[in-house]
């Protein structure tokens, strides 16, 4: 199993240009999650998906669109980068066991963006 | 809004002492504690975590302690290694869909 794996690991941006950063998980959890990780600010959720078919904004949603393609595939969209969104993107999976709602985050290798 | 402190945010300690970080919490609907262990250009790793219902669990050197009255949770490191050197993250449960509010991180420094 690959658990969590994003693309690309790297990408430089001019402001104003788009890209959307993809994540696909092979443990077939239901709920996904995109997080950006800045220097001295942990880990801060941009958007999450509970199960396929739904999503919901986290802590910094502005400026990002996300897609739930299918259960496996989850991807974030940047529509007019900015330099301000120059960080590492982390996307992460996990599944309800138990009969709890929280569990382990399995994340991706994550994503170095640099907007200039 | 919710929010989680973590403290200190660099630690340094010699190999076979303890390393002790401490988190606060503000929402107390929080019920899922866990800690989470990233190396230099790596990945966030879950190495323990807790539920509010029980008062401290343990894993080897490690060991978390939830006072969930005083809304505070802290990671306890015995017996220190270098491999032990990486930055770790506390996290607090938000709403119901399983989202989580982190800490800032300590990194932390074992001297061989």
């Amino acid at each position: 199993n690959a658990g969590v794996t994003q693309t690309p690991k790297f990408q430089v941006l001019k402001t104003g240009q788009s890209m959307t950063l993809q994540c696909a998980q092979d443990m077939n959890h239901n709920s996904m999650y995109w997080y950006r990780q800045d220097p001295g600010m942990g880990l801060r959720l941009i958007y999450y998906s509970a199960s396929e078919g739904t999503t919901d904004k986290g802590e910094v949603p502005n400026g990002y669109n996300v897609s739930r393609l299918n259960k496996r595939e989850f991807s974030l969209r940047l529509e007019s980068a900015a330099p301000s969104q120059t960080s590492v993107y982390f996307c992460a999976s996990s599944e309800p066991a138990g009969g709890y709602p929280y569990n382990e985050q399995f994340f991706g290798p994550g994503t170095r963006l640099t907007v200039l | 809004g919710e929010n989680v402190e973590q403290h200190p945010s660099t630690l340094s300690v010699q190999e076979g002492d303890s390393a002790v970080i401490k988190c606060t919490y503000s929402d107390s609907a929080s019920n899922y504690f866990p800690w989470y262990k990233q190396e230099l250009g790596k990945r966030p790793q879950l190495i323990i975590d807790i539920r509010s219902n029980v008062g401290e669990k343990k894993d080897q050197r490690i060991a978390v302690t939830l006072n969930k009255t005083a809304k505070h949770f802290s990671l306890h490191i015995t017996e220190t290694q270098p491999e032990d050197s990486a930055v770790y993250f506390c996290a607090a449960s938000r709403g119901s869909q399983g989202n989580l509010i982190f800490g800032k991180g300590t990194k932390l420094s074992v001297k061989p």
